[in-house]
């Protein structure tokens, strides 16, 4: 069965320094991946998705993430963070043959200035 | 703006109610999904429609049901309301049902029991 770990709850970083969330899943067949983001009292929007082409994926926002089928990782990077990335993150996981989506935790950046 | 609405944006209810919650899809998307999300379970995928047709069940409570009318909008139905039911209500949509489909998520219905 599928699954998806975003270690770390909560990531605090200061405003210029890089971003890196963690996500590491489990599926038994190629998985697709996806990062969303949640702002506050908002619903989730799409930062990126891996659909088995590319293995570094770029996204919104200046975000990419890099597919690594060895560690089984799907881990979020951001080289400078805004102020305007303080937000929760969450990582999802599908399988061919599944319909839906298993969601990670999430994982709440905060931003210092 | 996601393209998919979700009426009402707050409920407040007692223990015992029952409320619908309505999602309409963006426009060309074929697929809905709702997903409920707390504090205690996270984001949990609660079911799928597509075309009108449930495709999937999550962990949807026996006390909730779904459906997708003809002109492709879905409601939640979710009766003998618990405290524990407190939670947002995350309706998505995407163009068709393949696992590789980008879902696009409605603001959320913020569902409140006492």
């Amino acid at each position: 069965a599928q699954s998806v770990t975003q270690l770390g709850s909560h990531v605090s970083v200061s405003e210029g320094a890089l971003v890196l969330l963690r996500c590491n899943y489990s599926s038994s067949v190629p998985p697709y991946l996806f990062w969303y983001v949640q702002y506050p009292n908002q619903g989730l929007q799409l930062l990126l998705k891996y659909t088995s082409a590319a293995t570094l994926v770029k996204g919104i926002n200046g975000f990419e993430a890099e597919f690594k089928k060895s560690e089984t990782s799907f881990h979020l990077t951001k080289p400078s963070a805004h102020m305007s990335d303080a937000a929760e993150y969450f990582c999802a996981v599908s399988e061919t043959g599944t319909y839906k989506y298993i969601f990670g935790t999430g994982t709440r950046l905060k931003v210092l200035a | 703006d996601s393209g998919v609405t979700q009426t009402p944006k707050h409920l407040i209810t007692a223990t015992g109610q029952r409320v619908t919650l309505r999602c309409s899809p963006r426009s060309g998307d074929l697929s809905v999904y709702w997903y409920q999300q707390s504090l205690d379970q996270g984001l949990q995928f609660l079911i799928q429609y597509y075309n009108g047709e449930e495709r999937a069940k999550g962990n949807i409570l026996e006390r909730f049901s779904a459906q997708q009318f003809p002109d492709l909008h879905s409601e939640l139905n979710l009766s003998s309301l618990e405290l524990g039911d407190s939670a947002l209500y995350f309706c998505a949509s995407s163009v068709e049902a393949g696992a590789a489909d980008t879902q696009y998520f409605g603001p959320g219905t913020r569902l409140t029991v006492l």
